[in-house]
Order: structure tokens, then sequence, then C-alpha cells
């Protein structure tokens, strides 16, 4: 059973438009949630984290929303560009737990000139 | 400059005959891991190291073996891989749990 849920396999954009990726996770513990951005024949890059005591963080273009009532996380990205297209990986962890992270399965975002 | 490194990044060989994918990283890091990467499934962690000779099992540990005799190296070594372990693979480390994870190119394998 996927503990992390990334439901949307891919989503595309208008440039200049809003992206919206959703996350949905079922284990209440986790308390560290992760967005990590990944190009074909690359490996994940880190794009932006969050903990359970705050509910927004941002940098920059990029802003993660966490309802934990919802069990829910959403990445959104303003304004879209076209760099922007690639797959984007939701991750969470349980702090001073473990050291494991447990990853979606991704959203793969296009986004249309 | 900063980086990952895994060899070989692709393969292609036979049941049964032992493979090791090697990992080093330059940036002193002390947490280090393995991931595979399967169609629909995301990411799943096979192993990870806090530290030298300090190892634990993630959620896909079957089948394969890790080791952590210095700091910078985590090879994955699959004693006698099977056509279910054709995967692409990433090595990963980060100055610790809190900390970004820096991912290397990742290693396609494929078991015939």
């Amino acid at each position: 059973d996927q503990q992390v849920k990334q439901n949307s396999p891919s989503l595309s954009v208008q440039e200049g438009r809003i992206s919206i990726l959703n996350c949905d996770y079922t284990n209440s513990m986790f308390d560290y949630f992760l967005w990590y951005k990944k190009y074909p024949a690359e490996g994940p890059t880190f794009l932006i984290s969050i903990s359970s005591i705050k509910d927004k963080n941002e940098d920059g273009r990029f802003t993660v929303f966490l309802n934990k009532s919802a069990k829910h996380l959403s990445l959104h990205i303003v304004p879209s560009q076209p760099g922007d297209s690639a797959v984007y990986f939701c991750a969470a962890s349980v702090l001073l737990l473990s050291y494991q992270l447990i990853w979606g399965a991704g959203t793969k975002l296009i986004i249309k000139p | 400059e900063a980086q990952v490194t895994q060899n070989p990044r692709y393969l292609i060989t036979v049941t049964g005959k032992k493979l090791t994918v090697t990992c080093s990283q330059n940036m002193n890091h002390e947490y280090m891991s393995w991931y595979r990467q399967d169609p629909g499934l995301g990411l799943r962690q096979i192993y990870y190291s806090m530290n030298v000779e300090v190892t634990d099992k993630g959620d896909v540990p079957e089948g394969y073996k890790v080791s952590r005799k210095e700091k910078r190296n985590f090879p994955l070594i699959l004693e006698s891989p099977s056509p279910n372990q054709t995967s692409l693979y990433f090595c990963a480390s980060s100055l610790g749990q809190l900390q970004p994870q820096h991912f290397g190119d990742g290693t396609r394998l494929s078991i015939l």
C-alpha cells in the first residue's frame, strides 16, 4: 500500500499560468516533506521542503502548502516556465525516527508555450 | 564540482552473474542511500547508510547488499541478479536527515 500518493501521472499547463501538483499521504506520523524535480537521464534534484510545524513554505516561484488534517500537500509554481517541464516527486519522512524517505510515483508536468 | 558519481550508467547482464554498481560522493556527506525507480512506483529505497560501517534496510532490500567501508563510497551489490531487478537505480547522499539529498545520474540495469 503506497503511503505517499501522487494521483495525477501528468499535468499540462500553459506557460505563465500556475501549476499545482498534489500529493496525499496516509501515515499521520510523517512530519517532514520534500519535493524533487527530475529531468530525463538525470537524477532528481531538491526543490523545496516543509516540516509539519508549518503550513506553507515559499522559495521564489515555488510554494509548498501542507494541510495536516487532510494529509495533503501541494506544490504551486507561479508563473510556470518551459524549464519547469519535468517529473515532480513528493517524498515524506518521520524525523528522528528513521532515515527512510517514502516517495510518491511522480507527476509529469508539461508546460505548453 | 560537488557530485555523486555512479558507474556503470548502463549494464545488460544475465541472471546469476554477480555485479556491483559503484557510488562515490565528493561532498564528505555522512548519509548515503540507494533507490530503484520503476514505472508507476516512484523511487523505492533499497538500503541506506548513516555513516561508515552503519547501514540499514530500506523498503526493498531483498536481493541486494551494500557496504560502507569509507565515507565517500557506497557500492550496491547484486550477488545473484534476477530479471525482477531490472530497473533504474539511483545513489544519493546528504549531510544528514534534514538535508536535501544529492543524486547521481542513475544506472540502468537490464537482467536477462
